[in-house]
């Protein structure tokens, strides 16, 4: 049982360019989302989906794109990467419109 | 908008005192509360959680306590230990239900 995987766990990118994280959980939960952790501060919700076929914008949506691809996956893209993107970014996981949420082991992300 | 905030940034605990760290959030319409301990280069990991009804929950060498009147809630580990030393962040649910709103974190450094 992996718990939530994350890929890549680390990547450079060069402004303008395009990625996408990938996330995946064998736990069988429903809701799945997406965080970035700048360095010193907390996570900040990016996206989340409650539900396979449903998707809200967090805190911070702007620049970034979800794919909850099935039930197990849920993607994140970046369409065109910017230094304000540099970050660690954080999937995790939760029994469906449950709190407690069991977190991946983050993509750490460099946008030059 | 909500926050939820720490008190100190750092924190520096002889082994086998007793730690606390300590957060406060704003957002009165939260009922359910998280705290996430982190170890360098690694996601996030639940260590206990409180629902508004309660004042206090113990678990495994942490209590939590939440006090509603002054929105403060507090984490206590008992005979730190070396491998307590990470991050540790406090998360309350705000007006979503179930996506986590991350204060800032407190870093806990266990000297010997």
């Amino acid at each position: 049982n992996a718990g939530v995987t994350q890929t890549p766990k680390f990547q450079v990118l060069k402004t303008g360019q395009s990625m996408t994280l990938q996330c995946a959980q064998d736990m069988n939960h429903n809701s799945m989302y997406w965080y970035r952790q700048d360095p010193g501060m907390g996570l900040r919700l990016i996206y989340y989906s409650a539900s396979e076929g449903t998707t809200d914008k967090g805190e911070v949506p702007n620049g970034y794109n979800v794919s909850r691809l099935n039930k197990r996956e849920f993607s994140l893209r970046l369409e065109s990467a910017a230094p304000s993107q540099t970050s660690v970014y954080f999937c995790a996981s939760s029994e469906e419109r449950q709190v407690q949420q069991y977190f991946g082991p983050g993509t750490r992300l460099t946008v030059l | 908008g909500e926050s939820v905030g720490l008190h100190l940034p750092t924190l520096s605990v002889q082994e086998g005192d007793n730690s606390i760290i300590n957060c406060a959030y704003s957002n009165s319409a939260s009922d359910y509360f998280i705290w996430y301990k982190q170890e360098s280069g690694k996601g996030p990991q639940f260590i206990i959680d409180i629902r508004s009804n309660m004042d206090k929950r113990q678990g495994q060498r942490v209590t939590v306590l939440l006090n509603k009147t002054v929105k403060h809630l507090s984490l206590q580990i008992a005979a730190t230990q070396p491998g307590d030393s990470a991050v540790y962040f406090c998360a309350e649910n705000g007006n979503s239900g179930y996506a986590l709103n991350f204060g800032k974190g407190t870093s806990l450094l266990v000297t010997p």
